[in-house]
C-alpha cells in the first residue's frame, strides 16, 4: 500500500532554477494539499486542492504553482527557485473535509542555494 | 492571529511518566476538527489522535487522549506511561471547513524528549 508518494526525497538547485514536485496518492482522496516546513515555524499550507482540476491558495503562496490534472495527483512548480524557499515540503491528502486525518508523504527535502 | 498556539517549544519527561502537551486554538466556527500529529527524528509525520468539535467525549487512542475543553479552547494532549520511543515533535493542529474547503492549519510544535 503506497499512500502518498513524493518524488523527489532530495533536490538541491542554484537560485533561479524551476523544478515540480509530484505528489501521487492511491487512496482515491479527493483532497490534496502541499505544505512547508521551517524550523521553529510548523507547517505552513502553501495550496491544496478540493478535485481534479481545482486548486486554492493556502498561507503561503507566493512563488509557487500548481496542477491538479488528474486525481492521483498533485504538482508543486517553483518556477525560479529563491533561497527563501530551502525547505522540506509535504503532500498530503484525506478523503473530505468532514473525515479524519491527513494521510501525509514523507517529505521533500529542497535546498536552494 | 495565530489559529493554533503551542507554547512549549520543548519538554522533557521521564520515562513511564505522563506528560501534557498545551494546544490551544482560536476560530468562530462551530464545526472544526482538532489533531495531534508526531513527528519523529526521521521527518514523517503520524497521526495520533483526532477530536470533533461535537464530540462529548475526549478522544483517546491508547495511551494517547485529548483533553478537550471547549470553552478554553484547549485540545492538550496527554500521553501516559512515556516510552523512550515517544522523543519527537508533536504538532497540533485544526481543521476549519469554509464551503467546500477544508484546511488544516498547524502549530509551531513542541519537541518532547523522554529520559531514562
Amino acid at each position: 500500500n503506497a499512500g502518498v508518494t513524493q518524488t523527489p526525497k532530495f533536490r538541491v538547485l542554484k537560485t533561479g532554477q524551476s523544478m515540480t514536485l509530484l505528489c501521487a496518492q492511491d487512496m482515491n482522496h479527493e483532497y490534496m494539499y502541499w505544505y512547508r516546513q521551517d524550523p521553529g515555524m510548523g507547517l505552513r499550507l502553501i495550496h491544496y486542492s478540493v478535485g481534479e482540476g481545482t486548486t486554492a491558495k493556502g498561507e503561503v503562496p507566493d512563488g509557487y504553482n500548481v496542477s491538479r490534472l488528474k486525481k492521483q495527483n498533485f504538482l508543486l512548480g517553483l518556477e525560479s527557485a529563491a533561497p527563501s524557499q530551502t525547505s522540506v515540503y509535504f503532500c498530503a491528502s484525506s478523503y473530505g473535509p468532514y473525515t479524519g486525518e491527513l494521510f501525509f508523504g514523507e517529505g521533500s527535502r529542497l535546498t536552494v542555494l | 492571529a495565530q489559529k493554533i498556539t503551542q507554547t512549549q517549544p520543548g519538554m522533557f519527561v521521564q520515562e513511564k511518566e505522563a506528560v501534557t502537551l498545551d494546544c490551544t486554538y482560536d476560530t468562530s466556527d462551530q464545526s472544526y476538527g482538532l489533531f495531534w500529529y508526531k513527528q519523529p527524528s526521521s521527518g514523517e509525520m503520524i497521526f495520533l489522535i483526532y477530536q470533533g468539535s461535537y464530540d462529548e467525549q475526549n478522544a483517546t487512542e491508547g495511551r494517547y487522549s485529548l483533553n478537550f475543553q471547549k470553552a478554553r479552547k484547549s485540545a492538550n494532549l496527554v500521553i501516559s506511561a512515556s516510552q523512550l520511543g515517544d522523543s519527537a515533535m508533536y504538532f497540533c493542529a485544526m481543521r476549519e471547513i469554509a464551503g467546500t474547503a477544508s484546511k488544516l492549519t498547524f502549530g509551531t510544535g513542541t519537541r518532547l524528549q523522554v529520559t531514562l
